[in-house]
């Protein structure tokens, strides 16, 4: 499977935009950028995925490099709720049953 | 509304003895997912099953054991040949396989053998 790499944590002010990167420099064309997020003790949330295109939705914006060697997960005004594990994730055909996770970023938000 | 129940949320166990998680959905979702999450690690698949009475090993599946008898049931039972049981259990289901398609979580059990 095709690795990601993210940072560990990154923190943000509450109402500021924010910028998640995720390097994946050995992806496939057939894979797809997913982003899952983890709120403290509950199960993980779908926020985004993209193949190629750039993609918005009413959670987040997901940028993707030219090379789709990169992308990165934007929350545009990040809230006290938006404070939790966030995990970027390659999923292609052959792998599509599951979803491999890293340790993903952890987000601090503070006020 | 629409989603998946896990219960219960704790869950104590002692050690030799088999348990058994309960996942429902409700979404009529094709596939389902058995993951499990050690502190501070992502999640790791155990079972997964893409229609009734059919299901795949995952990556971790030794100790465990699944079964899918109805769409909307995915009970999973930990047995005492599972030599680390203690976790957070996730259950997951997804409309189907594709990669496009996104995985809806359960709140998870967390399970504490003694």
């Amino acid at each position: 499977d095709a690795k990601t790499t993210q940072p560990n944590s990154m923190e943000s002010n509450e109402e500021e935009p924010v910028h998640l990167p995720c390097n994946h420099s050995t992806i496939s064309g057939t894979d797809y950028i997913h982003w899952y997020r983890q709120l403290p003790s509950q199960g993980p949330e779908y926020v985004i995925h993209g193949l190629t295109s750039n993609v918005n939705n009413r959670m987040a914006s997901l940028a993707i490099a030219e090379d789709r060697k990169s992308s990165t997960l934007i929350l545009h005004r990040a809230t006290l709720r938006d404070a939790a594990v966030y995990y970027c994730i390659l999923r292609n055909t052959g792998t599509a049953s599951k979803l491999t996770f890293g340790t993903g970023t952890r987000l601090q938000v503070t006020l | 509304d629409g989603g998946i129940t896990q219960s219960p949320k704790y869950l104590f166990r002692k050690e030799g003895q088999n348990v058994t998680l309960s996942c429902e959905q409700n979404l009529n979702h094709d596939a389902m997912y058995w993951y499990r999450q050690d502190p501070g690690q992502g999640l790791r698949l155990i079972y997964y099953s893409q229609i009734v009475n059919d299901f795949q090993k995952g990556d971790i599946a030794e100790g465990y054991s699944v079964s899918r008898e109805k769409k909307e049931s995915f009970p999973l039972t930990v047995t005492s040949a599972q030599k680390n049981p203690t976790a957070f259990y996730l259950c997951a289901s997804s409309i189907g396989r594709g990669p496009h398609n996104e995985q809806f979580f359960g709140p998870g059990t967390r399970l504490t053998v003694l």
